[in-house]
């Protein structure tokens, strides 16, 4: 398996554009997370599914967030007008359910830049 | 509220000098304490599992040890390859998600 796939990589917008982040988590999987690490706060938990549905989105900074995954294999993170608070590196990661669901499969990344 | 308190933030050490990496947390029913790698520009990697006081586990030079109130990542004479930010996090009963400490970046000098 090609492991977590996250795009872009890197990305370089204005404050106040729409930037989308996407990820293909590992097949079969059933847990899918979203988490952004700067180097104030470290690694914090915006939003995971279970089964493509939203559990906790109590990370999720304000209205300005949004996640979705409308299948097994695709979600998206959504930032609707960006600021550059938001700049930071943020990761995908999955797991699947055989008891030890903290063993997370992290992608490479997507560090976002807004000016 | 849960937390996580990793020391020291960084540390460097000489090439075959051991060490120890803490980890404190604060959380209320701990279901697993877990360690992650993570290199420069790269996502995390799991390194170990602890459910339980008194457990350890080991991975090379690695070897992860928890009590009630904290863990250890102790390396044993450790090499360059080695250098990288060590991350803990704990996961609580009847909730999935991990809470992660901020890391200790750990440099390994030739």
């Amino acid at each position: 398996d090609a492991g977590v796939i996250q795009s872009p990589r890197h990305e370089v917008t204005e404050m106040g554009q729409e930037v989308t982040l996407r990820c293909k988590p590992i097949s079969g999987h059933d847990y899918l997370f979203w988490y952004r690490q700067t180097m104030m706060r470290g690694l914090e938990l915006l939003i995971y599914f279970n089964n493509n549905v939203p559990i906790d989105d109590s990370g999720m900074p304000e209205d300005r967030f949004s996640a979705k995954m409308p299948n097994a294999s695709f979600s998206t993170l959504k930032i609707q007008p960006s600021e550059p608070r938001d700049s930071a590196v943020y990761f995908c990661a999955s797991s699947f359910w055989t008891g030890n669901t903290g063993e997370l499969f992290f992608g490479e990344g997507s560090r976002l830049t807004v000016l | 509220e849960d937390q996580v308190t990793q020391s020291p933030e960084a540390l460097r050490l000489q090439e075959g000098e051991s060490s120890s990496l803490n980890c404190s947390y604060t959380v209320s029913g701990l279901r697993g304490l877990f360690w992650y790698r993570q290199d420069p520009g790269k996502g995390p990697e799991f390194l170990f599992t602890l459910y339980s006081a008194g457990e350890e586990k080991e991975k090379e030079r690695l070897k992860a040890t928890l009590t009630k109130k904290e863990s250890f990542l102790h390396i044993t004479a450790p090499k360059p390859e080695d250098s990288a930010t060590y991350l803990c996090a704990v996961q609580i009963v009847g909730n999935e998600k991990l809470t992660f400490g901020t890391g200790t970046r750990l440099t390994i000098i030739p």
